[in-house]
């Protein structure tokens, strides 16, 4: 079974300011890793994901998140961040090979202040 | 307009009285999932169905029943609703049953238990 934690439940800083958002993971196997946002009052939505390939992963809204195997992370970064940022954001992790349950973090409330 | 949505999408009720959150996708996948949403606790998977009428347990799956009588709907069912079912819904759907597929997430149905 695979876990995921989510370091920081909340972080708060300025705008225009860059931002890293950590996620750590476990699984005894291969992982496809996701990173999702949460906009007040609405659903989750599919920032960007890791399957396989560059470590390097790019996404929407100028995010991008880099997967460490050897420290089982997928960090979430964004060089300048904007108040319309602040929302929740979710690590995920599903095993690879065909596991139908993706397990999620706790979340991070991203914080952006003027 | 590719979505899934879910109603209602608030709901005060009191113990024992049954009630039902529907889920509808029109983007004809097969794949469909409802999760709860707790503070601290992140997103849990309560029931996954991976196709016309093969449904199955998540995490946490007591005190919900679901039906997937059709490709398109997945309702969650509560019989006997109590407190501790309060909290944040969501329904989701993806394309196949495979973990590297892009869920899709509903608004949300937030519900009381009195």
């Amino acid at each position: 079974a695979q876990s995921v934690t989510q370091l920081d439940s909340q972080v708060p800083v300025f705008e225009e300011a860059p931002v890293e958002l950590r996620c750590n993971y476990s699984s005894s196997v291969s992982v496809y890793l996701f990173w999702y946002v949460q906009y007040p009052n609405q659903g989750l939505q599919l920032l960007l994901k890791y399957l396989s390939g560059s470590t390097l992963v790019k996404g929407i809204n100028g995010f991008e998140a880099e997967f460490n195997k050897s420290q089982t992370s997928f960090h979430l970064r964004k060089p300048s961040v904007h108040i319309s940022d602040t929302a929740e954001y979710f690590c995920a992790v599903s095993e690879a090979g065909g596991s139908y349950i993706p397990t999620f973090g706790r979340g991070t409330s991203l914080i952006v202040h003027p | 307009e590719a979505q899934v949505t879910q109603n209602p999408r608030y709901l005060i009720t009191v113990t024992g009285k049954k009630l039902t959150v529907t889920c509808s996708q029109n983007m004809n996948h097969e794949y469909m999932s409802w999760y709860r949403q707790d503070p601290g606790l992140g997103l849990r998977q309560i029931y996954y169905s991976m196709n016309v009428e093969v449904t199955d347990k998540g995490d946490v799956p007591e005190g919900y029943k679901v039906s997937r009588k059709e490709k398109r709907n997945f309702p969650l069912i509560l019989e006997s609703p109590s407190p501790n079912q309060t909290s944040l819904y969501f329904c989701a759907s993806r394309d196949r049953a495979s973990s590297t597929d892009t869920q899709y997430f509903g608004p949300g149905t937030r519900l009381t238990v009195l």
